[in-house]
């Protein structure tokens, strides 16, 4: 069974230019997630989808960042315009949701973004 | 808020040393308890988990018992291998979200 899939595997933009992330979740898995991971860090979330709706984006920054999961299957995040620190691995997991009885999450391999 | 505290690393072993990593966490409820392991430039792969106290996740030869009493959770492997080598990262999992610790880089020489 494939996994999570993810792309571009690396992505370095200019600071204020535009980005977008892509993430094609496990087949038959509900809920998705994108995650922030900082060098030397943890991964944080940014916001979780249950099918196509974003069920908790509280720490996605909207001035800048947005995210869509049409049709409930692939997401895509993007940040508009770029800054600095937006430099991280941004990645995505999937699970198969808390109605399914299983909320163990799956990560796919991350997009290193850096912002010159 | 849940919270995860692991040991800071790197923690260095020779191959076949015994190793342990600790993590405490702080949680409402009975959060689930998840081992994912990243190797470098990789994402994160599970390693274990444990759904309720007393449980023992284990996997390749890691294992880790669910203390709700020590509110704990801590990594140990009998005989490391130099394929070990990788960032180690403790996480709890409630209302659907995960809360990780910072991560323990661990190091095994040959």
């Amino acid at each position: 069974e494939a996994g999570v899939v993810q792309s571009p595997r690396y992505k370095i933009i200019e600071k204020k230019q535009p980005v977008a992330f892509w993430c094609n979740p496990i087949s038959g898995h509900n809920t998705l997630y994108w995650y922030l991971q900082n060098l030397g860090q943890g991964p944080e979330l940014l916001i979780r989808y249950e099918n196509e709706e974003a069920v908790d984006d509280s720490q996605l920054p909207k001035d800048r960042f947005s995210a869509e999961r049409l049709k409930g299957v692939d997401s895509t995040l993007k940040i508009q315009p770029a800054e600095l620190g937006d430099s991280a691995v941004y990645l995505c997991a999937s699970s198969l949701g808390r109605i399914a009885g299983d909320n163990t999450q799956y990560f796919g391999p991350g997009t290193r973004l850096t912002v010159l | 808020g849940n919270s995860v505290t692991q040991m800071e690393g790197p923690v260095t072993l020779s191959e076949e040393a015994f190793l342990t990593i600790n993590c405490t966490y702080t949680a409402t409820g009975y959060p689930s308890l998840f081992w994912y392991v990243q190797y470098p430039g990789e994402g994160l792969q599970l390693l274990l988990k444990a759904t309720k106290a007393d449980d023992k996740g284990s996997n390749k030869g890691f294992e880790a018992t669910y203390r709700k009493e020590t509110t704990s959770f801590h990594l140990e492997k009998g005989s490391v291998q130099v394929s070990d080598s990788a960032v180690y990262f403790c996480a709890l999992e409630g209302y659907s979200t995960l809360t990780f610790g910072k991560g323990t880089m661990l190091l095994v020489s040959p």
